[in-house]
């Protein structure tokens, strides 16, 4: 079976400060991707990073950065200097070879005060 | 823009009644699929196409939903005698496979189709 775990329901920040996002997957796939979308309030999704199974690297991305690690199954979004605009549901998402399909975790609303 | 585009965006309708959605994929896309997504909760998985085939199917999809997708191209969810459960935000996506990227790419979500059964 495969799941994605957020979770943290809602976090409330001000803006310019550093927040993490937790992400925890469960899968018995070898071979999977792991994923980051953000639906804003206008509400349609939007494609963030994309990471496979088979690199740990840690990537950046201007203000956002990723943290795979497979020992622990997680894969945690970090934005640094939170902006207003940053205000949104994250949410993480799982496909894995055995079904083809993306599973995504319940997602994490951001709030971010100016 | 060749976004992925649904129509229509909201439907209220009453409970009994038919409903059809429609989703036009990008064009290059060769998967579709369809989620649906209710309040505080991340979308789940209906149902996905290569092509025109349709190759798996949730056990969410009771027997009064029905997706094609005819030519391979825009698809139709068709959800028979609605009921107030089915009031969610119907979601399409596609993205491109190839057999190199054996566990699936990227999503590009259409802005979805928002049913209210009364």
């Amino acid at each position: 079976a495969q799941k994605v775990t957020q979770a943290q329901t809602e976090i409330s920040v001000v803006e310019k400060e550093d927040v993490t996002l937790d992400c925890v997957y469960e899968t018995r796939d070898t071979t999977y991707y792991l994923f980051w979308y953000k639906q804003p309030p206008s509400g349609e999704l939007v494609f963030l990073i994309r990471r496979n199974s088979f690199d740990e690297q840690n990537e950046i991305s201007g203000r956002y950065s990723w943290n795979f690690q497979k020992s622990t199954s997680s894969f945690n979004f970090t934005i640094t200097a939170s902006q207003v605009v940053d205000s949104a549901v994250y949410f993480c998402a799982l496909s894995a070879t055995g079904g083809f399909k993306t599973i995504f975790g319940a997602g994490t609303r951001l709030f971010v005060k100016a | 823009d060749t976004g992925v585009s649904q129509d229509p965006r909201h439907k209220i309708t009453k409970r009994g009644q038919n409903v059809t959605f429609r989703c036009d994929p990008i064009s290059e896309h060769n998967r579709l699929y369809w989620y649906r997504q209710t309040l505080g909760q991340g979308p789940e998985f209906l149902t996905y196409f290569q092509n025109e085939a349709q190759l798996e199917k949730s056990r969410l999809l009771s027997d009064r939903f029905s997706a094609e997708r005819p030519k391979g191209s825009f698809s139709t969810l068709e959800i028979q005698r609605t009921e107030q459960g089915d009031s969610a935000m119907y979601l399409c996506a596609s993205s491109f496979w190839e057999f190199r990227d054996r566990a699936g790419g990227e999503l590009f979500f259409g802005e979805g189709s928002r049913l209210t059964v009364l």
